[in-house]
């Protein structure tokens, strides 16, 4: 099966630096991906739609100049967390689709301490 | 009101059991419907699509009743290896295939 690749599978960075995380989908090009956060015993909530060529789109309530994301290539889509704080710990994961069936990267565990 | 509920549980089974447990979505023109499983710590995976007619697979069968807007999933002759996050998750309509509503998730615990 189709498979998408994220990296790095966890991080801890402290306040106020960024961090960049990866999404490459890796057999099959995908032009839209979509970047989820996860907190504890909470639901997986989407934060945007990341679309090769062209601006992301962000869901409400998400910070686009704190969470910057580039899709420069029908495989890649990078998410930066900029000026991290401790309250953006959290569970950040993307998926890909192929049209049929999403398929999700393996997760980012992002600390900042 | 969230776009997608479920009960989170847990439930706990007993090995060789059967659990059902449902998820309620408030979209009634919802396309597609989909029950993915999460491990700790893990990304989800797909469980099985939710079809109109309902569908089964091995031991695991999901139902759709759009009148009252719900899902279903029943897993029987439970194994230990079921224990996990079901997450109930949804298209909404117009929006691009990929972009899922996903239900906080019921716990499954599996025990001996």
């Amino acid at each position: 099966g189709a498979v998408v690749s994220q990296h790095p599978s966890w991080v801890i960075c402290k306040s106020g630096t960024s961090v960049k995380i990866e999404c490459r989908s890796l057999d099959f090009q995908a032009t839209t991906m979509f970047w989820y956060r996860q907190f504890p015993k909470q639901s997986l909530m989407l934060m945007a739609t990341s679309n090769e060529g062209s601006k992301a789109t962000y869901e409400q309530g998400v910070e686009k100049d704190k969470f910057l994301i580039n899709h420069a290539s029908l495989t890649l889509s990078t998410l930066t967390v900029t000026s991290a704080h401790p309250e953006d710990s959290s569970f950040y994961i993307c998926s890909a689709s192929t049209g049929t069936e999403a398929f999700f990267g393996q997760g980012t565990r992002l600390t900042v301490v | 009101r969230k776009e997608v509920e479920q009960d989170p549980g847990p439930f706990n089974v007993p090995e060789g059991a059967t659990v059902a447990f449902n998820c309620t979505y408030s979209n009634s023109a919802s396309q597609s419907f989909f029950w993915y499983r999460q491990d700790c710590r893990k990304e989800p995976k797909l469980l099985m699509s939710v079809y109109s007619s309902g569908n089964e697979d091995g031991r695991f069968t999901a139902q759709l009743n759009r009148a009252s807007q719900y899902i279903s999933l029943l897993i029987r002759d439970s194994k230990l290896s079921d224990s996990a996050t079901y997450l109930c998750v949804v298209n909404l309509p117009l929006d691009s295939w990929g972009k899922l509503q996903f239900g906080a998730g019921t716990q499954v615990v599996v025990t001996p």
